[in-house]
Order: C-alpha cells, then structure tokens, then sequence
C-alpha cells in the first residue's frame, strides 16, 4: 500500500529565504505526483504536476523535482514571500488514477 | 480551466439529522468523482469513487450505510451524512476527473453539534 510522507510538519521562515519542502513515497510504481496547496478552510490548488517519465517541473518561483526511483520528490520556493504561507499537500497518483495525499507541510513566511 | 464546486461551504447540523453536500463540475462532464474527507491539520483521506450511473466505490473503513453517495450525471454527485454524529464533524472536499486530470471542489465545512 503507498505511504506518502512529508518533512518537515511545519516550516517558519522570514521572508526572502529560499526553502525546500520534502516528500517520500514507498512505491515508486506512480503514474506522476502532483504538488497542491491549501490555504486554511479551503480547497487545493494544483501547483505542479510531474509525469513519472519526468524529472522536475518549474512555475514562477516553484520547482518541483522527482526522484521516482528513490521515491522522493521536493518542492523548491524561492524568494519566498508572506503569501506563499499555507499547507503544501504532496500527492502521488497510481495507474488507478487513485491519489494518495502526503500530511502536508504547514509553511509559515514572516514579514 | 475547469471548475468544481460545492454547496454548501459551510453547514451545522444537529445530531441524528441528514446532510446533503453536493458535487458539481461546472465547465466539463465529469464520469469519476472523488470524496475525500479532511481532519483538521491532517492530510486528506479518501473516502470513496463515485462513477455516473453505477455505485460508489467505497475505501476501506467507510461506511457506505453513513456516507450515502449518488452521481446522477455527469455534472452532479452528491454525498449524504446520514444520522450524522459530532464524530462526522470534518471538512469534505470532492474532486472530478477530467482525462488524466483531478480538480478539486472549494469543500465544504460540516459541523454537528
């Protein structure tokens, strides 16, 4: 059964720092694995999504790399901002199209 | 891009009663949707698949007596807390399946009390 996990829990950090958000996954038969974001009461937005055949996908201040093989993949923001604070949800899609959500990374960026 | 939403955001109910949350995607026909349900500070767990025309499939754990779901088109699956308890207290987010791809529904905040 996959297991998705993600490091760390929460995250402070002041504003302009570039910070890298982990996640692992026991079975590394995925078909890709997507990043979302949730801001408190609300729902997800996809943020990046990366195909099993590859390795990293870029958004603005966000990449996103996958190590398939090695079952992890990891968030980069860069210069982060006060805005960028939410819960960053890892997830993982098998070939049943069926998602498997990390815990998530509460991302705190100070003034 | 597509759009899912939910009705309602937010609800209260009292113990013992029903509660209907539905499921629509507005700009795509949607044959698979998803329930997931969502404890606070926790990580979203699914909970089951609903396709068009046929029953949901549910996960593991989850009572489909209690979480009664009916996907009537292929814009509409609707969930059903039935005899709800304060323990059903959660967020519930649904999401489509358009091709490869899942978009997800605002959720909906259900408080029993």
């Amino acid at each position: 059964k996959q297991e998705v996990t993600q490091i760390p829990a929460a995250l402070s950090v002041p504003e302009g720092e570039n910070l890298v958000l982990n996640c692992s996954f026991t079975d590394s038969a995925i078909y890709n694995l997507q990043w979302f974001r949730q801001d408190p009461g609300k729902g997800l937005t996809s943020l990046l999504l990366i195909q099993s055949s590859q390795r990293e996908q870029t958004s603005g201040r966000l990449n996103a790399s996958l190590d398939k093989s090695s079952g992890r993949s990891t968030l980069y923001i860069a210069a982060s901002q006060p805005g960028d604070s939410a819960t960053y949800l890892c997830a993982v899609r098998d070939y049943g199209q069926n998602f498997v959500f990390g815990p998530g990374t509460r991302l705190s960026v100070l003034p | 891009g597509a759009v899912v939403s939910q009705h309602p955001s937010r609800v209260i109910c009292k113990s013992g009663t029903s509660v209907k949350i539905e499921c629509r995607s507005l700009d795509f026909q949607a044959t698979t949707m998803f329930w997931y349900r969502q404890f606070p500070k926790k990580s979203l767990m699914l909970m089951a698949t609903s396709n068009e025309g046929s029953k949901a499939t549910y996960e593991q754990g989850v009572e489909k007596d209690k979480f009664l779901i009916n996907h009537a088109s292929l814009t509409l699956s609707t969930l059903t807390v039935t005899s709800a308890h304060p323990e059903d207290s959660s967020f519930y987010i649904c999401s489509a399946l358009q091709g490869y791809e899942q978009y997800f529904g605002p959720g909906t905040r259900l408080t029993v009390t």
